[in-house]
């Protein structure tokens, strides 16, 4: 089984633009990769998704290149509470299965 | 964005004891759902994947018979952890999509979890 893997963690401060990429390698041809955000003990809420080239909407950017093996969020001018786990999710070629990502810890720091 | 809930929210147990838990969709009818497991610090992990009047299909490594899955609507999946021990104390969460293309389109709506501690 590919694996979708994402930095571990991340640090910012407040107002700053972060970007955490996915690497997916082996991502299914007609999938969406989708990004999530989750707080401690709580659900993953939806933030973003997208097929190819650049999604925006009004919490997030999201980046795929051509070749979709990666995808990239950005958070424009992120704020306390932004701190948060982020993963996306994407499935896989070979098996047809979804996966999530290994995870980013952001920190976002005064 | 589409309501997922669960009920409960956390739950305590003796070791043997059965524990339903419950998923609903609120504000539209989800023809497919998903329950996942996460334990601390790691991913989300796929358990099966219900439809809506049919039987589940479980990841391979999910026990069926302790992880019984029920789909009876387009509103409720319900999963069970029969004769539960301390190694599956968890954090169980659902999600739901209205369609059955999965991630083609279709956003999975996440229920805030419900956290299992079998003692």
């Amino acid at each position: 089984l590919a694996k979708t893997t994402q930095p571990i963690s991340m640090d910012s401060y407040e107002g700053q633009e972060v970007n955490i990429t996915c690497s997916h390698n082996n991502i299914a041809t007609n999938d969406y990769i989708t990004w999530y955000q989750q707080f401690p003990s709580q659900g993953p809420r939806f933030i973003i998704q997208g097929y190819k080239t650049k999604v925006t909407n009004e919490v997030a950017s999201l980046f795929i290149p051509a070749d979709r093996k990666s995808s990239t969020l950005s958070l424009p001018r992120v704020s306390l509470s932004d701190t948060a786990v982020y993963y996306c999710l994407v499935g896989d070629f070979n098996t047809d299965k979804l996966i999530f990502g290994t995870g980013t810890r952001l920190q976002v720091f005064p | 964005g589409a309501v997922v809930s669960q009920h409960p929210s956390w739950v305590i147990c003796k070791s043997g004891t059965s524990v339903k838990i419950e998923c609903r969709s609120l504000d539209f009818q989800a023809t497919t759902m998903f329950w996942y497991r996460q334990f601390p610090k790691q991913s989300l992990m796929l358990m099966a994947t219900s439809n809506e009047g049919s039987k589940a299909t479980y990841e391979q490594g999910v026990e069926k018979d302790k992880f019984l899955i029920n789909h009876a609507s387009l509103t409720l999946s319900t999963l069970t952890v029969t004769s539960a021990h301390p190694e599956d104390s968890s954090f169980y969460i659902c999600s739901a999509i209205s369609g059955v293309r999965r991630n083609q389109g279709d956003t999975q709506y996440f229920g805030p979890g419900t956290r299992l501690t079998v003692l």
